[in-house]
């Protein structure tokens, strides 16, 4: 199956920062969906972005599926932006996840 | 209903006993999957449905695992003699058609002691 690569696996920002996500991805990309999994652990879906760019208030995303990757923005973060950052494809009938990056903010 | 619902939020059982975990899609989806999360950040597929029936359980252990989405009814996973590696958060989404946007529930938290 298809192999999910993010990064940084771990970041720590001073509210107020901005910063990139990235995933890569080991096959051509189908259908990718960024997730929020905040310290409760909900998931909550960010973004659905085969490809091109979307913006959703502060975050945004891009996918290049031709370069087989994608990147998260995150502007002006918030503490409420802490938690784990997951990209997923769905590919083979089935979501494959990356290992997630763990964001957290500071005050 | 407008989410997927699962229930319960936390589970606990000694190592040995059964697990059943239950899930109601989002009225509408066809799709049902579900998800083990290991961990902490480790999702691994373990079965999906198409309506009542199997899509794909190429995730599935299937010796003590099993899961059923019956009409009317919602889907359910059931974990037999429960292993204490079983213990993970179980998440089931749903999805309006095969290909598209996965919702994901709130996860039930399964404690094998």
């Amino acid at each position: 199956g298809i192999q999910v690569e993010q990064s940084p696996p771990d970041l720590i920002l001073q509210e107020g920062a901005n910063s990139t996500l990235r995933c890569n991805f080991s096959d051509s990309v189908n259908n990718l969906q960024w997730f929020h999994q905040n310290p409760w652990g909900q998931l909550i879906n960010l973004f659905y972005i085969p490809s091109g760019t979307k913006q959703n208030g502060r975050l945004s995303a891009t996918t290049v599926a031709t370069e087989r990757y994608s990147l998260l923005y995150i502007s002006s973060s918030q503490t409420t932006d802490s938690g784990v950052y997951f990209c997923a494809d769905f590919n083979d009938y089935k979501l494959s996840f990356g290992a997630g990056t763990t964001v957290t903010v500071r005050a | 209903g407008e989410e997927v619902a699962q229930t319960p939020k936390h589970l606990v059982r000694g190592e040995g006993q059964k697990a059943k975990l239950y899930c109601a899609p989002i009225k509408g989806h066809s799709y049902v999957f579900w998800y083990q999360q290991v961990l902490k950040n480790e999702f691994k597929f373990l079965i999906s449905f198409q309506n009542e029936n199997v899509f794909d359980e190429t995730g599935m252990p299937k010796e003590r695992f099993s899961a059923k989405c019956l009409p009317n009814s919602p889907c359910s996973l059931e974990i037999q003699a429960t292993k204490l590696e079983d213990s993970a958060v179980y998440f089931c989404a749903s999805s309006q058609g095969g290909i598209g946007i996965q919702y994901f529930g709130a996860g039930t938290r399964l404690s094998v002691l």
